[in-house]
């Protein structure tokens, strides 16, 4: 069973729109999330976490995200998107297992963002 | 620190070849892991392992194997390369398998 999921596997966005992706999870406990960013050829940057406490975190590059546990989300939201914003973004949820510190990463499929100047 | 190091960054095998991908990190890390990123399908993780000497499967382990003989390296071995395997493969890092996980550049594997 897929325990992240990323409706939107392409969106496009004109420069200086506002942009949200979506994530949910699937998990009975608060799960650690992330969002990461992958350009082209490259590795992956953390733009965000949250693991406890205020629900809406802020990254770099002025992305935000809100966990919202009745919904079971982890939206990533950027108010005015540039052009150097296009990449593939990934939502990523560790599930801890049980009685222990150590968990492991899974992530969604990817949501890929074209920027139009 | 250069952080997490991956070797090498390109490779391209024939069906039934062995080769090993390097990872090591420089952090002290206890917590390491290797992904395959394919198109439409995110990344999945293959092996990790929670400390030297201690390793355990992930979603996709079949065709790889993992050993850990010391806390900086990594090592993830194909025995016997498939076409399927053809794939980006990630190694990462972090202090436990909660915390944020350090990615290297990757490994682009072609299978022929």
């Amino acid at each position: 069973a897929q325990s992240v999921t990323q409706p939107d596997i392409h969106i496009t966005v004109s420069e200086g729109a506002s942009l949200e992706l979506r994530c949910n999870y699937s998990y009975g406990a608060t799960p650690y999330l992330f969002w990461y960013v992958q350009s082209p050829g490259q590795g992956l940057q953390l733009l965000l976490k949250y693991f406890s406490g205020d629900t809406l975190v802020q990254g770099i590059k002025g992305f935000e995200a809100e966990f919202k546990r009745s919904q079971s989300s982890f939206n990533l939201r950027k108010p005015s998107v540039h052009w150097s914003d296009a990449a593939e973004y990934f939502c990523a949820v560790v599930l801890a297992d049980r009685g222990s510190t150590l968990g492991r990463l899974y992530f969604g499929r990817g949501t890929q963002l074209t920027v139009w100047p | 620190n250069a952080g997490v190091t991956q070797t090498p960054k390109f490779q391209v095998l024939k069906t039934g070849q062995s080769m090993t991908l390097q990872c090591a990190q420089d952090m002290n890390h206890e917590y390491m892991s290797w992904y395959r990123q394919d198109p439409g399908m995110g990344l999945r993780l293959i092996h990790y392992s929670v400390g030297a000497g201690i390793t355990d499967q992930g979603e996709v382990p079949n065709g790889y194997n993992v050993s850990r003989s010391t806390t900086e390296d990594f090592p993830l071995r194909l025995l016997s390369a498939a076409p399927s395997q053809t794939s980006v493969y990630f190694c990462a890092s972090s202090l436990t398998g909660r915390e944020t996980q350090y990615f290297g550049p990757g490994t682009r594997l072609l299978v022929l």
